[in-house]
């Protein structure tokens, strides 16, 4: 069945790059999304690749798509401790339908 | 910049008793969604709803749960009698079309007694 995996965590000190990795099984997923959950907060959509695409990149966040593996990574450059927060990366089906990971909890030291 | 809103933030309720979660979707969106995560656990769908009809529920949302879009702008979730189990975050998310980016509320904090 369809399923997403993310290790829970992740620490960095500020300034260096951060890289959060997750898998999917479903190879008919339209859409791979990165959101965002910060404490107490909603989640916020960061970015999202379509699953024709193998690289997207916006500012300081790079999406690498690797279709094969099913493989999904979010690199974060220049991680700032405002970037600490839970990472959720999700996958969507033809119907819109979104199946999430279980989450990556950033951890950013000064 | 449009934003999903959702009410009450925290509710808390008996078990047993009857809640209706509000959302106001963003106004152009078409396409309007269900997800709840429980404490500690994984972001899990609910349901999707457009044109005034269920497109996909998953196997939580059972009898119990109902969606209704009562006029132009509210889009609720009723889940008739509540159980300990339904305590969770709910969240409300919209998009323009069905495989456009979702855009998610705060949630609502169920807290069932």
């Amino acid at each position: 069945g369809e399923d997403v995996e993310q290790s829970l965590f992740l620490s960095v000190r500020e300034g260096d790059s951060s890289v959060i990795n997750c898998t999917y099984t479903d190879s008919s997923s339209t859409y791979l999304y990165w959101y965002k959950q910060e404490p107490g907060a909603g989640l916020q959509l960061l970015t999202y690749i379509f699953s024709n695409m193998d690289m997207k990149q916006d500012q300081r966040l790079t999406v690498l798509l690797n279709k094969k593996d099913k493989h999904l990574s979010l690199r974060i450059a220049d991680t700032q401790t405002g970037d600490s927060a839970i990472y959720f990366c999700a996958e969507s089906n033809q119907g819109g339908k979104l199946i999430f990971g279980q989450g990556t909890e950033l951890s950013v030291k000064p | 910049e449009p934003e999903v809103t959702q009410t009450p933030s925290h509710q808390v309720t008996q078990m047993g008793q009857e809640v209706i979660l509000r959302c106001v979707p963003i106004s152009n969106h078409l396409y309007f969604y269900w997800y709840r995560q429980i404490l500690g656990q994984k972001v899990e769908f609910l349901v999707s709803f457009y044109n005034n009809e269920i497109s996909e529920k998953s196997e939580i949302f059972d009898d119990q749960f109902s969606v209704e879009r009562p006029d132009g702008s509210n889009f609720t979730l009723k889940i008739r009698s509540t159980k300990l189990e339904d305590s969770a975050m709910y969240f409300c998310a919209s998009s323009a079309g069905v495989r456009e980016e979702q855009y998610f509320g705060p949630g609502t904090r169920l807290t069932v007694t």
